[in-house]
């Protein structure tokens, strides 16, 4: 019965290859989220979709391409691996209510290992 | 300027030690104020989170807003040693969908 859920939990890959991240929610939220975070466990947005639609894309590079193919699932596509994209990348997401925060719900990570 | 800057540790406490986590921000448009644990390799959790300014309380924890200085504050009594986790505090404007995080305090709590 996880709330937030993602695959796999850990993805090892060489340079140039295309991978892909899937996350889904159980909780009948709106609006789901991509964030990576860095080794210094700097947590930063990626993109956040609310009801299928892109809402934020945070200046990403275009090799990383989210797709929500309805409410409940959003998962992330990246081409041509670099060094670089080694992270952990945390699902999350929310329910939007007047009068609350965007209280954010996120999966366990996807640790990303580009060799 | 980061829009939310936390200064990253380690911070070490013994067991029972009042622990003060901090973070400043820039962006005077932000209402609610958020604390998230995250203890190792898991994701992030809303610990409590503040409207504004003022305090508000949680058993052991308490969240403080000062708007005036841009400075949150959370306060973890008599800590724990499953209190140790990063704890990162979190910002968002009103009916947003951007949640800007700070950078986690990692806190260690020895028994």
């Amino acid at each position: 019965d996880t709330a937030v859920s993602q695959t796999p939990k850990y993805l090892v890959t060489q340079m140039g290859n295309d991978k892909s991240i899937k996350c889904e929610q159980n909780l009948g939220h709106d609006t789901m989220y991509w964030y990576k975070q860095d080794s210094k466990k700097f947590l930063k947005i990626m993109f956040s979709y609310n009801n299928k639609e892109l809402i934020i894309n945070e200046t990403v590079p275009n090799r990383f391409s989210p797709k929500s193919p309805d409410k409940a699932h959003l998962n992330l596509h990246i081409n041509s691996l670099e060094l670089g994209d080694s992270a952990v990348y945390f699902c999350a997401s929310s329910q939007e209510a007047s009068g609350t925060p965007d209280t954010q719900y996120f999966g366990p990570g996807t640790r990303l290992t580009v060799l | 300027q980061k829009e939310v800057e936390q200064d990253p540790g380690p911070l070490s406490v013994p067991e029972g030690a009042i622990v003060s986590l901090n973070c400043t921000y820039s962006n005077s448009a932000f209402q609610y104020f958020m604390w998230y644990r995250q203890y190792s390799r898991k994701g992030p959790e809303l610990l409590m989170y503040t409207y504004s300014s003022g305090n508000k309380e949680d058993g052991r924890f308490t969240a403080q807003v000062d708007k005036s200085s841009k400075y949150i504050s959370l306060f973890i009594r008599d800590s724990q040693p499953s209190d140790s986790a990063t704890y990162l505090c979190a910002m968002s404007n009103t009916g947003g969908f951007k949640t800007i995080f700070g950078a986690g305090t990692r806190l260690f709590v020895k028994a």
